[in-house]
């Protein structure tokens, strides 16, 4: 079974400040994708990255950088300098070979104060 | 990716009348997806909407009260029957880029139900 852990309920941090948002993932199959969404209060779902397991070199994309790593089951997500419109809920989703339906975190509520 | 619209995108409705909301895309695609997001809680996929066949329900979901249609490869509705007040939610149509395993959203329908 396939199984997505977001711990992190919701983070607050001050404008500015460097946050990393945790995704622990589960899954037997060799073959996966994990995403993240990003969810604003407007409530569309955002797409931000796609990465499968072959793939473990990080990406960054601006202000965004994500950390993959299978030794751990971990596809961490870093903004820095963060902005109050990074404020939203962010989800990490998995998707495996074997069950080709996407498998969603609990989400984390990122506050950003100015 | 594809650009996606539903309608409507927000509806106040009484108990036991139904809603049919509507998923429009500006391409054709194969996958199509609908979604229901209760109050501070993740997704959960409610169908995959098939074209020209019958639409394929997750466990907990059934035609009667979901009914989905799906009458060409860019269009897709879902009709919320008989609702309560346990049916306000947030619901999403999505759709898979082709060979990307990667699902786009819609701006989603917020509903409530009085």
């Amino acid at each position: 079974a396939q199984k997505v852990t977001q711990a992190q309920t919701e983070i607050s941090v001050v404008e500015k400040e460097d946050v990393t948002l945790d995704c622990v993932y589960e899954t037997r199959d060799t073959t996966y994708y994990l995403f993240w969404y990003k969810q604003p209060p407007s409530g569309e779902l955002v797409f931000l990255i796609r990465r499968n397991s072959f793939d473990e070199q990080n990406e960054i994309s601006g202000r965004y950088s994500w950390n993959f790593q299978k030794s751990t089951s971990s596809f961490n997500f870093t903004i820095t300098a963060s902005q109050v419109v990074d404020s939203a809920v962010y989800f990490c989703a998995l998707i495996a070979d074997s069950n080709y339906q996407l498998i969603w975190g609990a989400g984390t509520k990122l506050i950003i104060k100015p | 990716s594809a650009v996606i619209s539903q309608k409507p995108s927000r509806d106040i409705c009484q108990r036991g009348t139904s809603l049919t909301i509507q998923c429009q895309v500006d391409s054709q695609v194969t996958m199509m997806f609908w979604y229901r997001q209760q109050p501070g809680q993740s997704l959960t996929l409610i169908a995959t909407a098939n074209q020209g066949s019958e639409a394929t329900y997750e466990s907990g979901f059934v035609i009667d009260k979901f009914p989905i249609s799906r009458p060409n490869l860019t269009f897709s509705t879902l009709t919320v029957s008989n609702m309560s007040p346990e049916d306000s939610s947030i619901y999403l149509c999505s759709v898979e880029a082709a060979s990307t395993d990667t699902q786009y959203f819609g701006p989603g329908t917020r509903l409530t139900v009085l």
